[in-house]
């Protein structure tokens, strides 16, 4: 049971561009969301992440917006470069628990120049 | 910010041997390690929560006695894939929590990474 989904596995758009990544979660008890950025054969590199009080949060040319009550969120970047081309990783977790993370399948992003 | 590394970043071994992974965070103390698998176009896979001074949890289908783990310091975790076997080649990453549990945070930090080969 795949409790985050990220439904599209790839994303090509032009330098320059919004980049918007979707992600989409079942369990109502997450209340902490995350994006990862992953290389081939690197660790992921965290980028950004937002509490379930908030439905924004936005740091530089990244912008994560959370709707709880559609268990949506997504990841702006704006201007989309080359260098931002990677697998990103939507994570979630609760907090009070182990704080483990859940992650979904993973978006590959390609930023043309 | 946080760095975590691993060591060794590759290896391969023969089947039947037992090969240790090395996780350290370089810069904080990390009270809280987690062990992932990722298969190629998957997912990260979380295996085990791992608590300094405390036996390890392991998710659900995930063997314990095969992939063993200490955390025997704050600032580092090993996994030792036991027995490996082809089916066990992967890629193996390491992550650490800056943060104690129960404070806002909850980012991970992740290392680079072991790529495991069974032969």
């Amino acid at each position: 049971d795949q409790q985050v989904k990220q439904n599209s596995p790839s994303l090509s758009v032009q330098e320059g561009r919004i980049s918007i990544l979707n992600c989409d979660y079942t369990n109502s008890m997450f209340d902490y969301f995350l994006w990862y950025k992953k290389y081939p054969a690197e660790g992921p590199t965290f980028l950004i992440s937002i509490s379930s009080i908030k439905d924004k949060n936005e740091d530089g040319r990244f912008t994560v917006f959370l709707n709880k009550s559609a268990k949506h969120l997504s990841l702006h970047i704006v201007p989309s470069q080359p260098g931002d081309s990677a697998v990103y990783f939507c994570a979630a977790s609760v907090a009070g628990g182990s704080e483990k993370l859940v992650f979904g399948k993973g978006m590959k992003l390609t930023v043309n120049p | 910010g946080a760095v975590v590394s691993q060591h060794p970043s590759r290896v391969i071994c023969k089947s039947g041997t037992s090969v240790k992974i090395e996780c350290r965070s370089l810069d904080f103390q990390a009270t809280t390690m987690f062990w992932y698998r990722q298969f190629p176009k998957q997912s990260l896979m979380l295996m085990a929560t791992s608590n300094e001074g405390s036996k390890a949890t392991y998710e659900q289908g995930v063997e314990k006695d095969k992939f063993l783990i200490n955390h025997a310091s704050l600032t580092l975790s090993t996994l030792t894939v036991t027995s490996a076997h082809p089916e066990d080649s992967s890629f193996y990453i390491c992550s650490a929590r800056a943060f104690p549990t129960g404070t806002e945070s909850h980012e991970q930090y992740f290392g680079p990474g072991t790529r495991l080969t069974v032969t």
